[in-house]
């Protein structure tokens, strides 16, 4: 059960785009469409953003939009926002019913 | 709206136990599957554990398993966490989230392999002698 590999952080411009990394195994991310994607602002809990790599929650923006290609998963937020500078952790199911998160990635919005 | 609040945290000496509560409003409780993540102080997100809808199906994070217990109770819409054998690692805010019923793309031969979705705010358990 070891974290999935996130950047510790990532930097982008307002109106640019960004892709946020989420590297796994064969055991998690490469066996299953179920990664998800959460936003976490300081000193609150996190909210969820994507589901099953590319599905998206009732009322989040289109501007997060997700994928997967082998172990690794990606988040790529278009059109950043000052309000998009938080954590963002990824989670993939990883069989016999367990879970396994990323380390996080802190986004900055210069 | 989905509401969970968490209680129960508070300050134990190693090797104690403490139990954990989760008050689920808003959706039905009975027919989600939950679980527990923990997040210790400037560090990521950590899965604990998992319980399906009836309280039947329990699954743990090794570093948790043989320590902690998962149980809920439909009729009060409570999820809890018992942990024993408390360690200065265990040292966290615990967080319970649902992960909505046994649908979709997540959902296998009745089995829900959906990650959290909705959390609630989080519980501070501190292990310190």
């Amino acid at each position: 059960q070891s974290a999935l590999t996130q950047p510790a952080s990532v930097s982008g411009s307002p109106g640019q785009s960004i892709t946020i990394s989420c590297t796994g195994t064969s055991s998690d991310v490469g066996s299953y469409n179920l990664v998800s994607w959460y936003q976490q602002l300081p000193g609150k809990a996190p909210k969820l953003l994507l589901y099953e790599v590319t599905k998206r929650p009732s009322g989040i923006s289109n501007r997060f939009s997700g994928s997967k290609s082998g172990n690794t998963a990606s988040l790529t937020i278009s059109g950043l926002q000052a309000e998009d500078e938080s954590d963002y952790y990824c989670c993939s199911y990883a069989g016999t019913n367990t879970w396994v998160f990323g380390g996080g990635t802190e986004l900055t919005v210069l | 709206e989905v509401q969970l609040v968490e209680s129960g945290g508070g300050l134990v000496q190693p090797g104690g136990s403490l139990r954990l509560s989760c008050a689920a409003s808003g959706f039905t409780f009975s027919s989600d599957w939950m679980h527990w993540v923990r997040q210790a102080a400037g560090k990521g997100l950590v899965w604990v554990s998992r319980i399906n809808s009836d309280g039947t199906s329990t699954s743990y994070a090794d570093s948790v398993k043989g320590r902690f217990t998962i149980s809920r109770d439909n009729t009060k819409n409570t999820l809890y966490l018992q942990m024993n054998s408390l360690r200065a690692e265990d040292t966290a805010v615990y967080y319970c989230a649902s992960a909505g019923n046994c649908s979709g793309g997540s959902c296998y031969s009745g089995v829900s392999l959906a990650s959290p979705d909705s959390w609630g705010q989080g519980t501070l358990v501190t292990v310190h002698s």
